[in-house]
């Protein structure tokens, strides 16, 4: 069984710029949650999907948004990129959201210069 | 609000000892769950062990086990017989609330790194 893939793995922007970051959860798993990782404030969460809708949203600014398609594939865009936003973005799948299955992909590592 | 604490920023433990990594949490949910997951270097986060908040048993994986303390809200990971491959970053999370249906949310507490010295 494939686990979760993210892509890009690694990406570098410019402050400024928007960035979207895809996650694909594993086959059958219907939820997706995304969690920033910075140095400072440790992990933390961004929002959840379900069934292509956002079930959850963490306290993060207007500049971060996600979508999910039929397919359970998630995406995630910041815009106006800040230095700040500068981190590791993870993304969990699990079946349902409720099940004590969440599995992580390897993460895509953002550098805003 | 719910909310995971470890207070242990980093530890070392030498080969084939055991050791145990600290949790606490607090949250006025009855039924909640237990994570630890441990990162390594490469970033990627490795789901080690789960415990749900009626479990009557503590859990364990292999060489894992969590000790699990319900009146003093700890969930502390134990590993057994260290291994160098063990060194990374540990993580002790709850899940959000089903009540409220944040299920798929996960609150983190700030990790402990732990060092394997051969």
């Amino acid at each position: 069984k494939a686990g979760v893939t993210q892509t890009p793995r690694y990406l570098i922007k410019t402050r400024g710029q928007q960035v979207t970051l895809s996650c694909s959860p594993i086959s059958g798993h219907r939820s997706v949650s995304w969690y920033q990782q910075t140095p400072g404030q440790g992990l933390q969460f961004l929002f959840e999907y379900f069934s292509e809708t956002q079930r959850n949203k963490g306290n993060f600014p207007g500049r971060f948004s996600g979508r999910q398609f039929s397919n359970s594939r998630s995406e995630m865009n910041v815009s106006t990129l800040e230095l700040g936003d500068s981190a590791l973005y993870l993304c969990a799948s699990s079946k349902d959201g409720e099940s004590y299955e969440q599995y992580f992909g390897p993460g895509t590592r953002l550098t805003v210069t | 609000a719910q909310k995971i604490t470890q207070t242990q920023p980093g530890m070392f433990v030498q080969e084939k000892e055991a050791v145990t990594l600290d949790c606490t949490y607090d949250t006025s949910d009855q039924s909640y769950g237990l994570f630890w997951y441990k990162q390594p270097s490469s970033g990627e986060m490795i789901f080690l062990i789960y415990q749900g908040s009626y479990d009557e048993q503590n859990a364990t994986e292999g060489r894992y086990s969590l000790n699990f303390q319900k009146a003093r809200k700890s969930a502390n990971l134990v590993i057994s017989a260290s291994q160098l491959g063990d060194s990374a970053m540990y993580f002790c999370a709850m899940r959000g609330s089903l009540y409220y249906n944040q299920g798929g949310k996960l609150i983190f507490g700030q990790g402990t790194e732990l060092s394997v010295k051969p």
